[in-house]
Order: structure tokens, then sequence, then C-alpha cells
């Protein structure tokens, strides 16, 4: 069993809606992450969260708002998406060490933007 | 820019095959890693190797560090269905910030057949 719980598991919207994915970890992890995924293809970070604070935004539209409430939980605000934003999206915590930096992914919630 | 090509991106073999994925860089890691992603699923961690010519071995599964950590390879002896998914490397740059931001490879999607 994961670690890191990601919620809704699918999600169906329509290119007006308003939405959101949370992600929650309790392994005392000080970084969180989120990624986009393509079928068959590697994730591409989208933002990352050192301590409650937005250490690195890799140039994302403003339709995707990341928030970060507490150090357990990470959430990604969506709003006027596009059918191409349909994807796999995967929240990941780190204990954030510098050398390893190894990630533990959540199961991803599927996006579907019709 | 820093680029980690992972190479074959598709494989299909016979179960009871041996097969090897390979993951190279001109830049040296600080440490690299191995995941395993299942249909519907997040990236699940294999290892991480951080010493030059470090051999590590999960079962049927075994991982190498190039000498000057640059490359990467994984060994899989005797596939059995359930070594089907996607395979990715990702390195941690020497240099890299506190994040431990990743470099994903491109992934390596493997088959293996009853």
């Amino acid at each position: 069993d994961t670690e890191v719980t990601q919620t809704p598991k699918h999600l169906v919207m329509g290119m007006t809606n308003k939405k959101s994915l949370k992600c929650e970890q309790h392994m005392g992890h000080r970084a969180m992450y989120w990624y986009k995924q393509k079928a068959k293809k590697p994730p591409e970070l989208m933002f990352v969260y050192s301590y409650e604070k937005l250490s690195i935004n890799e140039s994302v539209p403003s339709r995707f708002s990341p928030e970060c409430p507490n150090s357990s939980l990470l959430n990604l605000h969506l709003h006027a998406l596009q059918p191409e934003d349909s994807a796999l999206y995967l929240c990941a915590s780190s204990q954030g060490d510098r050398v390893t930096g190894e990630l533990f992914f959540g199961e991803g919630s599927r996006l579907t933007v019709l | 820019t820093q680029l980690l090509e992972q190479s074959p991106q598709f494989l299909s073999i016979q179960e009871g095959e041996n097969l090897t994925v390979y993951c190279n860089s001109s830049s040296v890691f600080s440490s690299l890693q191995w995941y395993r992603q299942e249909p519907g699923e997040g990236p699940v961690l294999l290892v991480t190797v951080v010493t030059g010519g470090e051999v590590k071995k999960l079962k049927r599964l075994t991982f190498q560090f190039g000498d000057a950590r640059k490359d990467s390879s994984l060994h899989i002896t005797a596939a059995q269905p359930g070594d089907t998914g996607l395979y990715l490397c990702a390195g941690v740059y020497s240099g890299s910030g506190n994040t431990g931001k990743l470099i994903f490879g491109q992934g390596t999607t493997l088959q293996v057949k009853p």
C-alpha cells in the first residue's frame, strides 16, 4: 500500500469547471511534488514545495494552481483546463535529502478534460 | 541541458528470457534511482545507487552504477509476466539544489509474454 494518498483516482471535467486534486502523506517528508504524466512517458515535474513553501514552478500555466495547507497536504486546483491537459497527475513526497532525492509516489489521479 | 538517455524504449520478450536496460548521461550523478510503474499505478522506487561501481541485487533484478557515476544498468534474469511495466531511471545531478530535483530518463516499456 502506498503511503502517499491521492484523491480522486479518476476525474472527468469540462473546460469551464473548477476542481481540485488532493494529496496526503504522513511520513514526515518535507518536500512534496506534483507531476504530470502522459501514457508510456516519464513524469514531468510541475511544482515542488519544500517546507511548505513553493520552491519550483516549472513554467506551468496559471490554470493549474498548487496549494500546500500544511506539511502533510498538497492540493492542485484546476480551472479552465484544455483537453490536452488530460493526463495522470502524480503526487510525490521526499525527505528533501539533497543526495538521494528518493520519491514516494501516490497512485495518481487520472484526469480527463472534455 | 541535462539529459538522461534510457534504452531501449520498448521491449517485448518471452517469459524466461534475460534483458538489460541502460541509462546514460554525459554528466555525473550524485545518485541514481530505478522505478517501476505498473498500469494505473504510480512509480515505485526499486533501488537507489550512490557509489561509483556499486552493484545491488533485488531478487532477479541486478542494478549497476558506473564507476564514473555517469551511467547505470538494470538486468533482469528469467523475466516473468509480473515484471511487465514501465521502468524509469532518474538521477540527481551533482550540484542540484536541496529539493533533490530528479531528471528522468524516457522510460522503458517492458512486456513479458507468458
